[in-house]
C-alpha cells in the first residue's frame, strides 16, 4: 500500500523552530518529487514546497522563502520540512504529498505556533 | 502567481441532481488543472487530473472538462457522501496554487 506518514508536530512559541518528516512506503520513494501543502485552521489549502527526486532543485511559496526547508533522505524513504522562525500564521495542518501518475497525500500533521 | 477562482462559494444541492462547481485561472494553464474532494478531518482526495482524466476508484458520476483559463467539475447525480469542500489546483507553473474551494451543502 502507497502510503506517506507525517510526523514532528506540536506546540512552540513564536520565534522557534521545528522539524517535520514524512515516512514513505508503497513506492520507489527515490524517484519521485515531493511536496508540502499547508491548511490553515478552517482556512483552503497552501502548496508550500517542492523538492526534485535527487535533492537537485528546491521550490518554495513566498510566504515560507528563507523561513523552510525542504530535504530528504532517499536511503531512509523520508522527507523533511525545517521550518525556523514560527510565526503565528504558520498554524496549520502540513501534509506531505507524491504528485504525478499516482497521488498521495499523508494524513496531515498539526503545526500550532502560540505564545 | 496564477490565482484559481472557484465559484460558487457555496452551493445548495438536492440528492440526484447535476451540478456544476467552476474554476477560473488568471492565466492558461493548459489542461495542468486537477480537482480534489475534502471532507472534514480528512485529507484532500484527487478526484480528476488534467482538467479530464479520471482516477481509478473515484465514482464515474464524477467529471472534468475545460483548457487554458476555464474549468469545470461535473457531479452528475449528487448524493449525500459528496457534501464536502471541492478545490481545483494548478500544477502548470511554480508556486502551485489552489483555488478558495467551494463547500457542496444540502438544500
Amino acid at each position: 500500500e502507497v502510503q506517506l506518514v507525517e510526523s514532528g508536530g506540536g506546540l512552540v512559541k513564536p520565534g522557534s523552530s521545528l522539524k517535520l518528516s514524512c515516512v514513505a512506503s508503497g513506492f520507489t520513494f527515490s524517484s519521485y518529487g515531493m511536496h508540502w501543502i499547508r491548511q490553515a485552521p478552517k482556512k483552503g489549502l497552501e502548496w508550500i514546497a517542492l523538492i526534485y527526486y535527487d535533492s537537485s532543485n528546491k521550490y518554495y511559496a513566498d510566504s515560507v522563502k528563507g523561513r523552510f526547508t525542504i530535504s530528504r533522505d532517499n536511503s531512509k524513504n523520508t522527507l523533511y520540512l525545517e521550518m525556523n522562525s514560527l510565526r503565528s500564521e504558520d498554524t496549520a495542518m502540513y501534509y506531505c504529498a507524491k504528485w504525478g501518475t499516482t497521488t498521495v497525500w499523508g494524513q496531515g500533521v498539526m503545526v500550532t505556533v502560540s505564545s | 502567481d496564477v490565482v484559481l477562482t472557484q465559484s460558487p462559494a457555496t452551493l445548495s444541492v438536492t440528492p440526484g441532481e447535476r451540478i456544476s462547481l467552476s474554476c477560473r485561472a488568471s492565466e492558461s494553464v493548459d489542461t495542468y488543472l486537477h480537482w480534489y474532494q475534502q471532507k472534514p478531518n480528512e485529507s484532500p482526495r484527487l478526484l480528476i487530473k488534467y482538467a479530464s482524466q479520471s482516477i481509478s476508484g473515484i465514482p464515474s458520476r464524477f467529471s472534468g472538462s475545460g483548457s487554458g483559463t476555464d474549468f469545470t467539475l461535473s457531479i452528475n447525480g449528487v448524493e449525500l457522501e459528496d457534501l464536502s469542500i471541492y478545490y481545483c489546483q494548478q500544477g502548470n507553473s511554480l508556486p502551485y496554487t489552489f483555488g478558495a474551494g467551494t463547500k457542496l451543502e444540502l438544500k
